[in-house]
């Protein structure tokens, strides 16, 4: 059953600590977002990864790293350094083989206090 | 001025309604056309993937890209309650590396 997963639904964090978001694919794709989205607001890029050990900054990439050691695998650490980082993270995936078009997982809503 | 503008609603209709949602855009590159469809604390799903202008319809659902005038719309006949949900659209160039960008959502209620 190929799809993508992300891990936990919910996390709750004290301000001031770094905490990883888990986002894990079997489509085989090559390519792997985050976005970010702000409660009656759009999507918006904060990574993407295009191939394994290579990613590149979207809009709002200050405040977050990412990794990209294995192809399934595309970890997304929220540091200290957010300013804002109570949100719902959405990360998908997508094949070079249909343009444009991106699958995503259930998401992951973050609470800092 | 955002690239892609979408009336964020909510739209309320009766169930049984046609509902039209549009988005419109500014960048003349844009190829690919999708909607997603998004329910509350849920990722978005893809409903519809058009290239360049014309129509496509999947059962009750029919995109429509109008390319001259930075255009599109999802219609949905017979409106269900079910339906309820957020409406993102999204764009794409080519060759933009799968780039995606989205309007803000528009969100539909469908009441019985």
């Amino acid at each position: 059953d190929g799809g993508i997963t992300q891990s936990p639904k919910y996390l709750f964090r004290k301000e001031g600590q770094n905490v990883t978001l888990s986002c894990e694919q079997n489509l085989n794709h090559d390519a792997m977002y985050w976005y970010r989205q702000d409660p009656g607001q759009g999507l918006r890029l904060i990574y993407y990864s295009q191939i394994v050990n290579d990613f590149q900054k979207g809009d709002i990439a200050e405040g977050y790293s990412v990794s990209r050691e294995k192809k399934e695998s595309f970890p997304l650490t929220v540091t200290s350094a957010q300013k804002n980082p109570t949100a719902f993270y959405l990360c998908a995936s997508s094949t070079r083989a249909k343009e444009g078009e991106q699958y995503f997982g259930p998401g992951t809503r973050l609470t800092v206090t | 001025q955002k690239e892609v503008e979408q009336d964020p609603g909510p739209l309320s209709v009766p169930e049984g309604a046609i509902v039209s949602l549009n988005c419109t855009y500014s960048n003349s590159a844009f190829q690919y056309f999708m909607w997603y469809r998004q329910y509350s604390r849920k990722g978005p799903e893809l409903l519809m993937y058009t290239y360049s202008s014309g129509n496509k319809e999947d059962g009750r659902f029919t995109a429509q890209v109008d390319k001259s005038s930075k255009y599109i719309s999802l219609f949905i006949r017979d409106s269900q309650p079910s339906d309820s949900a957020t409406y993102l659209c999204a764009m794409s160039g080519v060759n933009a590396g799968n780039m995606l960008t989205f309007g803000g959502g528009t969100r539909l209620m469908v009441k019985p």
